[in-house]
């Protein structure tokens, strides 16, 4: 079993809708959460880094960790065209010097 | 890309050549890591770097070596290219000693086949 679980998709939604992405994960030592969105042909880049549990909103996306379940979610609001790319969820625990990364979400926001 | 530079961008070699990676920053970071990209397997760490000459091995670390002579400098050597190599490889690089040390930031990456 991989220590980060994420479905690869592909995920395929029409413009406008909510976009909700997953994560799992078995280290309950984890406390910092990270997403990056990934074009195609490009690096990988951040997208939204939070600590520990809670949610944090930046524009149409919030990101939200559940640590008692060990979950974490990327939401995104009023979905466009442009976002669409591949979605890579990644943590690591304190002091650790290196990060975990799920295998990648395909989506598509079709106009 | 957070001032993060790869050479060559593309490169074509053939089975049992050895090949060099760039990675070069412009930051000042301490941490600096390769990775390769596969479809399947999404990201997977194969060296990184803690400081000048200090290096260590991630989960794929077999067929690669890596060096760092200067802190903005990293290279990856495939010292005889095989064609399970073919992949895409992403140097990152990382803060010490704030707290979004385990923030990593990604270069543009290379794609490499090896034929």
């Amino acid at each position: 079993q991989k220590e980060v679980e994420q479905d690869p998709g592909p995920l395929s939604v029409p413009e406008g809708a909510i976009v909700s992405l997953n994560c799992t994960y078995s280290n309950s030592a984890f406390q910092y959460f990270m997403w990056y969105r990934q074009y195609s042909r490009k690096g990988p880049e951040l997208l939204m880094y939070t600590y520990s549990s809670g949610n944090k909103e930046d524009g149409r996306f919030t990101a939200q960790v559940d640590k008692s379940s060990k979950y974490i979610s990327l939401f995104i609001r009023d979905s466009q065209p442009s976002d669409s790319a591949t979605y890579l969820c990644a943590m690591s625990g304190k002091g650790a010097q290196k990060l975990v990364f799920g295998q990648g979400t395909r989506l598509t926001i079709n106009p | 890309d957070a001032g993060i530079t790869q050479s060559p961008r593309h490169k074509v070699t053939e089975t049992g050549t050895p090949v060099t990676l760039r990675c070069h920053q412009t930051e000042n970071h301490r941490y600096m890591y390769w990775y390769r990209q596969d479809p399947g397997h999404g990201l997977r760490l194969i060296h990184y770097s803690y400081g000048v000459k200090d290096t260590d091995k991630g989960e794929v670390s077999d067929g690669y070596s890596v060096s760092r002579s200067k802190t903005e400098d990293f290279l990856l050597t495939l010292e005889s290219a095989t064609s399970s190599q073919t992949s895409v490889y992403f140097c990152a690089i990382s803060e010490a000693g704030r707290t979004t040390q385990e923030t990593q930031y990604f270069g543009p990456g290379t794609r490499l086949l090896v034929l």
